[in-house]
């Protein structure tokens, strides 16, 4: 069975950084790309970034280009998220999500449960 | 990067059929048979129900199918049921890595 487990939210100031993960199981990790969305509270579905099996392929929603980066450890089975300069509107619950194939063209096959990012002061 | 057109709710009586719009550009579904649809209950992830446009993942019911023509996609939902009651989303590639959301619509049913 598929598991995502989504960790590292918190409630941080504007302008400060965080690091989510996402630690992958029951499946075989390195075969697949991996994607992080966002749902902000009461909103709707945002794709934030992607990540190909190798790495060789990243893609980034505008809202978030320069300031976030993706990145996974296909040894350690996890995806990895680097938020940076961040802002209110960036409140949101962050999940992890699985590719069915290898580069990253938006077919979420698995679901984590999500991590809760609050930026306020 | 704009986000895909969907109607903000539809509403529909057990038994009935109902059709989700999903309206894009020609960068994104008109380019790529790419567009899936995930189904959100409250307070729970996201579900996908169609990949590739009108593919069903395996298991899944046969009421929910998918099309496209141009750049607009559509979930069909037949043999409406309570638990089908739940937030809807598109999704389609849109080139170099990147996807994009429909802004969800609302199924209510009756």
């Amino acid at each position: 069975e598929v598991q995502l487990v989504e960790s590292g939210g918190a409630l941080v100031q504007p302008g400060r950084s965080l690091r989510l993960s996402c630690a992958a199981s029951g499946f075989i990790f390195d075969d697949y790309a991996m994607h992080w969305v966002r749902q902000g509270p009461g909103k709707g579905l945002e794709w934030v970034s992607g990540i190909s099996w190798n790495s060789g392929s990243i893609g980034y929603a505008d809202s978030v280009k320069g300031r976030f980066t993706i990145s996974r450890d296909n040894a350690k089975n996890s995806l990895y998220l680097q938020l940076s300069s961040l802002r209110p509107e960036d409140t949101a619950l962050y999940y992890c999500a699985k590719d069915s194939l290898m580069e990253p063209r938006a077919v979420f096959d698995s679901w984590g449960q999500g991590t809760l990012v609050t930026v306020s002061s | 990067q704009s986000a895909l057109t969907q109607p903000a709710s539809v509403s529909g009586s057990p038994g009935q059929s109902i059709t989700i719009s999903c309206t894009g550009t020609s960068s994104d579904i008109g380019s790529y048979n790419l567009v899936s649809w995930y189904q959100q209950h409250p307070g729970k992830a996201p579900k996908l129900k169609i990949y590739e446009d009108s593919k069903r993942p395996s298991g899944l019911s046969n009421r929910f199918s998918g099309s496209k023509s141009g750049n607009t996609a559509s979930l069909t939902i037949s043999g409406l049921q309570a638990e089908d009651e739940a937030d809807y989303y598109c999704c389609s590639y849109a080139g170099s890595s990147t996807s994009l959301f429909g802004g969800g619509t609302k199924l209510t049913v009756l």
